[in-house]
């Protein structure tokens, strides 16, 4: 079945403890993107990589990182979390940024930072 | 510089009547745009999209928006409202290159027996 997985779907940790999220999708897929979402605001784009070891910033990358190191995984990277990352977390990835296709969207990491 | 104006956070229908949610963009070209749902608990999923085709497209599950350059709209309406349309609907119009996305605030849809 073709999917995007994200891991874990929900976490809670305190301020400072760096996390990682994992993105991986099976579609061979050359575009992926970060975004996170908060109520009243609508989605908003992280970071964004047009194929392997090719990435670039978004509308919000403060206080996140990311790797593209093989096709198939896009990591979320929070070196020092802070309270206001609080929030939901979606990867998504689409056949390729030039042609235009859908993005495909896992089902969302909740991370509550204290 | 892109952006969307979703005009309404809230829309309540009775099923069986027409739904009708709005969404103005701004962009400094011309713009590529997409409707996605967002069921609870969901990733969101891609309904329908616009790219300087047909003005009027059609999408899935019995939903159309049509593009109006000169209103800067994208409205995306359906002729019969099922309960299980009952998600939150996000408009969003990508940059000339496609890498970056820029997403309205969304409307939630509520469907009344």
């Amino acid at each position: 079945e073709a999917q995007v997985t994200q891991n874990p779907r929900y976490l809670i940790t305190v301020t400072g403890k760096k996390l990682t999220v994992t993105c991986s999708q099976n579609m061979n897929h050359e575009y992926m993107s970060w975004y996170r979402q908060d109520p009243g605001l609508g989605l908003r784009q992280i970071y964004y990589s047009m194929n392997v070891e090719v990435t670039d910033k978004g509308d919000v990358p403060e206080g996140y990182k990311v790797s593209r190191k093989e096709k198939r995984n896009f990591p979320l990277i929070l070196e020092s979390p802070s309270p206001n990352q609080t929030s939901l977390y979606f990867c998504a990835s689409s056949l390729s940024a030039v042609s235009n296709q859908p993005q495909h969207f896992g089902d969302g990491t909740r991370l509550s930072i204290l | 510089a892109q952006s969307v104006t979703q005009l309404d956070s809230h829309v309540s229908v009775s099923e069986g009547t027409p739904v009708l949610l709005r969404c103005n963009y701004s962009s400094s070209y011309s713009p590529s745009l997409f409707w996605y749902v967002q069921h609870p608990n969901k990733g969101l999923q891609l309904l329908l999209k616009y790219t300087s085709a047909a003005t009027l497209v059609k999408g899935i599950n019995g939903f159309e928006a049509e593009f109006k350059k000169s209103e800067t709209s994208f409205h995306l309406t359906k002729p019969s409202a099922h309960m299980s349309d009952a998600a939150e609907y996000f408009c969003v119009v990508s940059d000339p290159n496609f890498n970056k996305f820029y997403f309205g605030s969304g409307t939630k849809l509520n469907v009344k027996p």
